[in-house]
């Protein structure tokens, strides 16, 4: 079975300041990761995905995160925080080849910003 | 383009009735997946449909069921309401399931059961 742990379920950052949103997973084999946001009263977005390519993976809105075998992390960074980054962040796992139906979800870290 | 659309967005009952939901996938995209977020747990998945068929369900009982039409809509059934199915039901879709094609959210409804 797989599983995400989030570490935070409120991260608080001032405007401008490094955001670092924690995951680690669990997984039996060579896991799919993903960050999704959600915004108020919207759903949820892809902000980025990692599928055994590149490590350090690329997303929108200036977010990134890097694939940690070792530490069995997928941690979300983002250098420079703005107020529109206030939201809800899920990271997520699965196996390559699985389909959508088993993508496990973590409980979620609430983004707040601080002017 | 229209994204994926929910509704109502609001809905409340009462202990023991019956709630439905509805969603609008994507234009041509034709799984539609349901998922319940209840505050703190995160998303569990509750079904998945894809081409008017119900593929996969998650650990929920059977009195959450749901079926998808020809046009690919689809609607979620919630029989004999409890006070712990108060969350927040969202829809996502995707071009197809078998191979983590990227997921669309709807932003979702909002059942409360008093």
């Amino acid at each position: 079975a797989q599983s995400v742990t989030q570490l935070g379920s409120h991260v608080s950052v001032s405007e401008g300041a490094l955001v670092l949103l924690r995951c680690n997973y669990s997984s039996s084999v060579p896991p799919y990761l993903f960050w999704y946001v959600q915004y108020p009263n919207q759903g949820l977005q892809l902000l980025l995905k990692y599928t055994s390519a590149a490590t350090l993976v690329k997303g929108i809105n200036g977010f990134e995160a890097e694939f940690k075998k070792s530490e069995t992390s997928f941690h979300l960074t983002k250098p420079s925080a703005h107020m529109s980054d206030a939201a809800e962040y899920f990271c997520a796992v699965t196996r390559g080849d699985f389909g959508n139906e088993k993508l496990t979800f973590g409980t979620g870290t609430r983004l707040t910003i601080i002017p | 383009e229209a994204g994926v659309t929910q509704s109502p967005t609001h809905l409340i009952k009462t202990r023991g009735q019956q709630a439905t939901l509805r969603c609008s996938p994507i234009s041509g995209h034709t799984s539609v997946y349901w998922y319940q977020q209840a505050l703190g747990l995160g998303l569990q998945f509750l079904l998945w449909y894809d081409e008017g068929e119900e593929r996969n369900r998650g650990n929920f009982p059977p009195r959450f069921s749901g079926r998808q039409f020809p046009n690919y809509s689809s609607e979620l059934n919630v029989n004999a309401l409890e006070l712990e199915d108060s969350a927040l039901y969202l829809c996502a879709s995707s071009t197809g399931g078998y191979l983590n094609e990227k997921l669309f959210f709807g932003s979702g409804t909002q059942l409360s059961v008093l």
